[in-house]
């Protein structure tokens, strides 16, 4: 099946400052993917879409000045979190669909802020 | 928006029993349901997926079944082994995909 590239899987960082993921699908091409976030034990939040050539699209609560996407590329997003405080330490997932829809996974990068 | 809720949160079986998962959804608008089986760490495996123009589906030991009038869906797992415990999660997508909250399917030896 279709492959998705996360980068960093685990990122320690100080508080205060920025970070960022990158997600890359290998083998496909992705107008459209898709960033969440999950807390220990709880279920994947949609925090926004990341669209190829336009603005990212974000869910009700999350900061867009805080969570910047940028969709560069048919094969590459990235989420930067900025200004980092510890309570954006979580499992960071991105995903992306196939043309059949299918959704393709991330490994996840767990991000720790001090 | 879309609303998925998902029971039981937390299920354990005994080896060779069978599963069952349920899940609701608000949005009658939503057109693709998959399974998403969760280990500890690990980005989510898709296990079985359904379309709103299928009622049910089959793969082995894991069936899901949809209704789409009552907005329910459901995932079956037959002869559970130890190795099928883990968090599964359902989803519901008209386009961008809601998650339910999870169960936590422990199988028993």
């Amino acid at each position: 099946g279709a492959v998705v590239s996360q980068h960093p899987s685990r990122v320690i960082c100080k508080s205060g400052t920025s970070v960022k993921i990158e997600c890359r699908s290998l083998d496909f091409q992705a107008t459209t993917m898709f960033w969440y976030r999950q807390f220990p034990k709880q279920s994947l939040m949609l925090m926004a879409t990341s669209n190829e050539g336009s603005k990212a699209t974000y869910e009700q609560g999350v900061e867009k000045d805080k969570f910047l996407i940028n969709h560069a590329s048919l094969t590459l997003s990235t989420l930067t979190v900025t200004s980092a405080h510890p309570e954006d330490s979580s499992f960071y997932i991105c995903s992306a669909p196939d043309q059949k829809e299918t959704q393709y996974f991330g490994p996840g990068t767990r991000l720790l802020v001090l | 928006g879309e609303n998925v809720e998902q029971h039981p949160s937390t299920l354990s079986v005994q080896e060779g029993d069978s599963a069952v998962i349920k899940c609701t959804y608000s949005d009658s608008a939503s057109n693709y349901f998959p399974w998403y089986k969760q280990e500890l760490g690990k980005r989510p495996q898709l296990i079985i997926d359904i379309r709103s123009n299928v009622g049910e589906k089959k793969d082995q030991r894991i069936a899901v079944t949809l209704n789409k009038t009552a907005k329910h869906f459901s995932l079956h797992i037959t002869e559970t082994q130890p190795e099928d415990s883990a968090v599964y999660f359902c989803a519901a997508s008209t386009g961008d995909m809601r998650f339910g909250a999870g169960t936590r399917l422990t199988v028993k030896p």
